[in-house]
């Protein structure tokens, strides 16, 4: 069965500094990978996502993810952590030609000024 | 926004109420989802539809019953419910599921509060 797992509840993090939010996952066969961001009393809204080439994917309000295919992962980082980037942050995953996406729980990140 | 419309946004209902949640896109996607979110819990999703059709029922209670009268709506009919049903739930869409690519796009949420 595949599964997502985000190992960490929190994260904090000063503004200014580089930011990673952790994300694993196991599949079984093509993943389909994606993180989205929930701000306060909204929906999930989309980020980036993975789905074949370049292992570096560039998404919105700078950030990115990297794509590990030997250690199955894929890390959000930002080089430099923004107040507003406050947010609970999911990680996805989804297999080729599967049409259920499974969530990670969510890790709250918390840009401290 | 998202072009996900949700209403409505918040919803407070006792065990023998009938309500219903409502869900639009203006996105001209094919598949609809309704997830619910719990406090410290994963997102779980609830239900598919892809064209119109159901695809997917995770095994949820028959007190939630979907409708999709067509690409662009869908419905969530709740009745006697449970205090544990309190949740933000949330309706999702996007191109037909199996292309490959395609990106969810959600909706604001109804917080649901079961008394």
């Amino acid at each position: 069965a595949q599964s997502v797992a985000q190992p960490e509840d929190q994260v904090n993090v000063a503004e200014g500094n580089p930011l990673t939010v952790k994300c694993t996952y196991s599949v079984s066969g093509n993943p389909y990978l994606f993180w989205y961001v929930q701000y306060p009393n909204r929906g999930l809204q989309f980020l980036l996502k993975y789905i074949t080439g370049d292992n570096l994917v560039k998404g919105s309000y700078g950030f990115e993810a990297e794509f590990n295919k030997s250690q199955t992962s894929f890390h959000l980082k930002k080089p430099s952590a923004l107040v507003s980037d406050s947010a609970l942050y999911f990680c996805a995953v989804r297999v080729d030609r599967d049409d259920k996406i499974i969530f990670g729980k969510g890790t709250r990140l918390h840009i401290l000024p | 926004e998202t072009g996900v419309t949700q209403t409505p946004r918040h919803l407070v209902m006792g065990m023998t109420n009938k309500k219903s949640l409502k869900c639009e896109q203006h996105l001209g996607h094919n598949a609809m989802y309704w997830y619910k979110q719990s406090a410290k819990k994963p997102l779980e999703l609830m239900f598919v539809y892809n064209f119109k059709e159901q695809t997917e029922n995770n095994s949820v209670p028959s007190r939630f019953s979907p409708e999709c009268p067509n690409s662009s709506h869908l419905f969530l009919h709740l009745h006697t419910l449970q205090p544990e049903d309190s949740a933000l739930y949330l309706c999702a869409s996007s191109q037909e599921p199996g292309t490959g690519e395609e990106t969810q796009y959600f909706g604001p949420g109804t917080r649901l509060l079961v008394l």
